[in-house]
């Protein structure tokens, strides 16, 4: 398997603040990342890919200048969250895609960062 | 997009008893994923599988990737209280460009009754 952690796993802000997520592989180089969103009673909704060294791709419908996305090292990527708005309050949670042994690539998610804003 | 179609969207058994829930899909999948997670917490993958008619156990659990690869299943054996969560099915569809990227199923819950 692999070991991601993210930080805080839970935030409570105001309207109109900015947060940020970080998303860190532990014990391998993540050259990608995932990030996801899950509302209550929810499956898991991808956002954006997150490339080491280049910019995120975004899935449709999400704003890319409010979820901004920085991946600057081959084991931290960082969820910006701007100018939150109580719609905006959701579980996020990031994940990174490994390989094995010459196996098919498979994804491994950290542990989730609750947000609330209010 | 992709659809995955999973079934049944809960459960609630008995301890002891045995669980089987599916994935079904309109489209090939390469991989089949099934992840649990716990309230509060991030999906731990439980069993990947890689080819079609592949059947893969880890413990009381036994998933198989469909022989069609539209499909895939999982089992729990004796079913305990910390089986209690929601199973997720997923994977990279084929021919969907990057095989990194996951579609997922809506999630079983499963609650066990001691």
């Amino acid at each position: 398997g692999a070991v991601v952690s993210q930080h805080p796993s839970w935030v409570i802000c105001k309207s109109g603040t900015s947060v940020k997520i970080e998303c860190r592989s532990l014990d391998f180089q993540a050259t990608t990342m995932f990030w996801y969103r899950q509302f209550p009673k929810q499956s898991l909704m991808l956002m954006a890919t997150s490339n080491e060294g280049s910019k995120a791709t975004y899935e449709q419908g999400v704003e890319k200048d409010k979820f901004l996305i920085n991946h600057a090292s081959l084991t931290l990527s960082t969820l910006t969250v701007t100018s939150a708005h109580p719609e905006d309050s959701s579980f996020y949670i990031c994940s990174t895609a490994k390989t094995s042994g010459g196996a098919p690539e498979t994804q491994y998610f950290g542990p989730g960062t609750r947000l609330l804003v209010l | 997009g992709q659809q995955l179609n999973q079934s049944p969207q809960s459960m609630f058994i008995q301890e002891g008893e045995d669980v089987s829930m599916n994935c079904t899909s309109s489209s090939i999948f390469n991989t089949w994923l099934w992840y649990k997670q716990e309230p509060g917490e991030g999906p731990v993958l439980l069993i990947a599988l890689y080819k079609a008619g592949e059947l893969t156990s880890n413990g009381r659990l036994t998933a198989q990737f469909g022989i069609t690869r539209k499909d895939s299943f999982l089992n729990i054996s004796a079913s305990i209280p910390s089986d209690v969560g929601i199973y997720f099915c997923a994977g990279p569809p084929a021919g969907g460009g990057s095989n990194y990227k996951l579609t997922f199923g809506k999630g079983t819950l499963l609650t066990v009754n001691p």
